[in-house]
């Protein structure tokens, strides 16, 4: 079946690093892929979305590439802030059912001053 | 345009009692989804409803939890007699009819607490 699998946590950086986020799919056919934010406290919020090979999707300097051949999602940020600490999730929408995300298990990211 | 709103935000029942959380989608938004995220894990899948129908409960307890998403007001998650395995946070999604790839919004979550 369809699973997502994301690098574990937490990951620590100080400010200004680069940071990526590994996130890698198990799926059937051409799933649509996506990144979401977890803030503490709140509720999850699309960060950006992928739907077919080579797509990029970028949003606030965060950037991810959809890689069929190696069924890759990774997150990528040139420069984080503090403000980036937060825990991202790594999602996809099958073909066989495009509404039921399926989740990865999230990363936790601690950025230091 | 508001987001979904969820409510209450924090909900806490003894075991046995009863919890009901809503959801109200964004305007012009006729899907809804319910997830369930335990503790250090990824959300779950539960139910996905549209006005008055359940489309696809693949994801809910057979016992205890039911959906619903009626004509008027908000969508219900109602979970019968609580047991501290319920404790969770729960969160509601909706999105617009569309072809394709649907594109989900979600709420802030209802956090519930069994004691």
């Amino acid at each position: 079946g369809n699973s997502v699998t994301q690098m574990e946590g937490p990951v620590t950086l100080s400010e200004e690093a680069f940071l990526t986020i590994n996130c890698t799919y198990t799926a059937t056919g051409y799933p649509s892929l996506f990144w979401y934010v977890q803030y503490p406290g709140e509720g999850l919020q699309l960060l950006l979305k992928a739907t077919k090979a080579d797509d990029k999707g970028s949003n606030k300097g965060f950037e991810a590439t959809y890689r069929k051949e190696t069924t890759s999602f990774h997150l990528e940020k040139g420069s984080v802030q503090v403000s980036d600490s937060a825990v991202y999730f790594c999602a996809l929408s099958g073909m066989d059912s495009n509404y039921q995300l399926i989740w990865g298990a999230g990363t936790k990211l601690i950025i230091k001053p | 345009n508001a987001g979904v709103m969820q409510n209450p935000r924090h909900l806490v029942r003894r075991r046995g009692q009863e919890a009901r959380l809503r959801c109200s989608p964004m305007k012009g938004h006729s899907h809804v989804y319910w997830y369930r995220q335990l503790p250090e894990e990824g959300l779950k899948f539960m139910v996905y409803l549209q006005k008055e129908n359940i489309i696809d409960e693949s994801g809910m307890p057979k016992e205890r939890f039911s959906a619903e998403f009626p004509k008027e007001g908000p969508s219900i998650l109602r979970i019968q007699q609580v047991v501290r395995g319920d404790s969770a946070a729960y969160f509601c999604a909706s999105s617009p009819i569309t072809s394709g790839f649907y594109e989900q919004y979600f709420g802030p979550g209802t956090r519930l607490t069994v004691t």
